[in-house]
């Protein structure tokens, strides 16, 4: 079982606005920056979110993310078929002094 | 470009030693940490341990700590992982990625590998 708590599967469809939720601990999200990675089938997984809500240049603006407390939010607006992947949230836990990925949620676009 | 070009595809057998690697590009290999990430088959990311190149210190997560050794020669800009003796339930792709952070408060990766699939067999 993860650390980082996510819900196993999300869905939506073209052009929707999605959300999906990490929550954690004071000893992860609650004091250190959250990241998100898109893994799409038979890939390596790509970093779409650092430092709580800042996109790597090339990744569209159509990804957000964002912090409260001891939970975190990636938001992908105007959703495409080609958005269907894994999405991980991760943090550094100062408890496990390592790095942790929450379960993953896998997106699904119908 | 920022590159890290992973080894080859690997077949062992429970008992054997195995070392990859994972060889940095296009930036200066000696000024990030490398890390290893596991998947098992149809499973989620395992943050595994991190070497920073220039002097090799290491961070390991417990899990692993005495499972695996992480090790780097900057002489050649390259990071590896290795067992001394493989187990089946290390059947997995292995995944190395460059952290991208100031800190480790501000941890991330931001450029992987395409991975390096290891198969063990019983």
């Amino acid at each position: 079982q993860s650390v980082l708590t996510q819900t196993p599967s999300a869905s939506g469809t073209p052009g929707q606005r999605v959300t999906i939720s990490c929550s954690g601990s004071s000893s992860n999200i609650g004091s250190n920056t959250v990241n998100w990675y898109q893994q799409l089938p038979g890939t390596a997984p790509k970093l779409l979110i650092y430092n709580n809500n800042q996109r790597p240049s090339g990744v569209p603006d159509r990804f957000s993310g964002s912090k409260s407390g001891t939970s975190a939010s990636l938001a992908i607006s105007g959703l495409q078929s080609e958005d269907e992947a894994d999405y991980y949230c991760a943090a550094w836990d100062d408890s496990l002094d390592g790095g942790i990925f929450g379960g993953g949620t896998k997106l699904t676009v119908l | 470009d920022v590159q890290l070009v992973q080894s080859g595809a690997e077949v062992k057998k429970s008992g054997e030693s195995l070392k990859i690697s994972c060889k940095g590009s296009g930036y200066s290999f000696t000024s990030y940490w490398i890390g290893w990430v596991r998947q098992m088959p149809g499973r989620g990311l395992e943050w595994m341990a991190l070497i920073y190149p220039d002097d090799s210190s290491t961070a390991y997560n417990p899990s692993f700590r005495g499972q695996v050794t992480i090790s780097a020669d900057k002489s050649i800009s390259t990071a590896y992982l290795q067992w001394s003796s493989l187990k089946a339930s290390d059947t997995a792709m292995y995944y190395c990625a460059r952290f991208g952070g100031p800190r480790f408060s501000n941890w991330y990766f931001d450029v992987w590998g395409r991975g390096t699939l290891v198969t063990v067999s019983s």
